[in-house]
């Protein structure tokens, strides 16, 4: 298994383009969720998704959006890119079931000048 | 509301020092579900352990111990004999019980390990 990987590892943007960052999973998990990790604030929630076709809002999902059309993939979406969204941007999955581990991809580090 | 309070945001060791790592949580959730990840340099993020809040036995994986105490609402993490490889920010988290609930994290605590 490939487990979570993430796509593209770093993006430069300028302000105001749109771009997708592509999470896929291989492990069949239910869940799947975004986070972003900034200095000095840990890893916040964005958006995530309890199955395909289901999604829903985060801590932080302004600027954002997201599709969960198979199992599989998971694509983080920004619309109008801001300077305030650079960021490292995780992929997470795990199973369905109560209390599970969720893992993690290996991050997209993203620079909006 | 959930919280996670990792006061210590740095941390500096000479190796083989033991050293402990403070996680502090908030919840009103009778069942929840307390992680610690380590972050290398290298970016990733690597599941370390799952505690369960029915489950107050302390556990130890090498040199790794975590101790648990529902009383100070506590999730501490001890590293024995510590080595440069330990270097790394760690961070502890926090879900609640219900399968949507998200992953609270901590701001995390860098250990840098010297020789």
């Amino acid at each position: 298994n490939a487990g979570v990987t993430q796509t593209p590892k770093f993006q430069v943007l300028k302000t105001g383009q749109s771009m997708t960052l592509q999470c896929a999973q291989d492990m069949n998990h239910e869940y799947m969720s975004w986070y972003r990790q900034d200095p000095g604030m840990g890893l916040r929630l964005i958006h995530y998704s309890v199955g395909a076709g289901i999604t829903d809002q985060g801590e932080v999902p302004n600027g954002y959006n997201v599709s969960r059309s198979t199992t599989e993939d998971f694509p983080l979406r920004l619309l109008s890119a801001a300077p305030s969204q650079t960021s490292v941007y995780f992929c997470a999955s795990m199973t369905g079931g109560l209390g599970e581990t969720q893992y993690f991809g290996p991050g997209t580090r993203l620079l909006v000048l | 509301a959930q919280k996670v309070t990792q006061a210590q945001t740095e941390i500096s060791v000479v190796e083989k020092e033991d050293v402990t790592l403070d996680c502090v949580y908030e919840t009103r959730d009778t069942t929840y579900y307390l992680f610690w990840y380590k972050q290398p340099p290298s970016g990733e993020l690597v599941f370390l352990i799952r505690r369960n809040s029915f489950d107050e036995q302390n556990e130890i994986s090498g040199r790794y111990s975590w101790n648990f105490q529902k009383s100070t609402s506590s999730f501490n993490f001890t590293i024995t004999a510590s080595q440069v490889v330990d270097s790394a920010v760690y961070f502890c988290a926090l879900r609640g019980p219900g399968t949507a609930s998200k992953l609270t994290f901590g701001t995390g605590t860098r250990l840098q390990v010297t020789l």
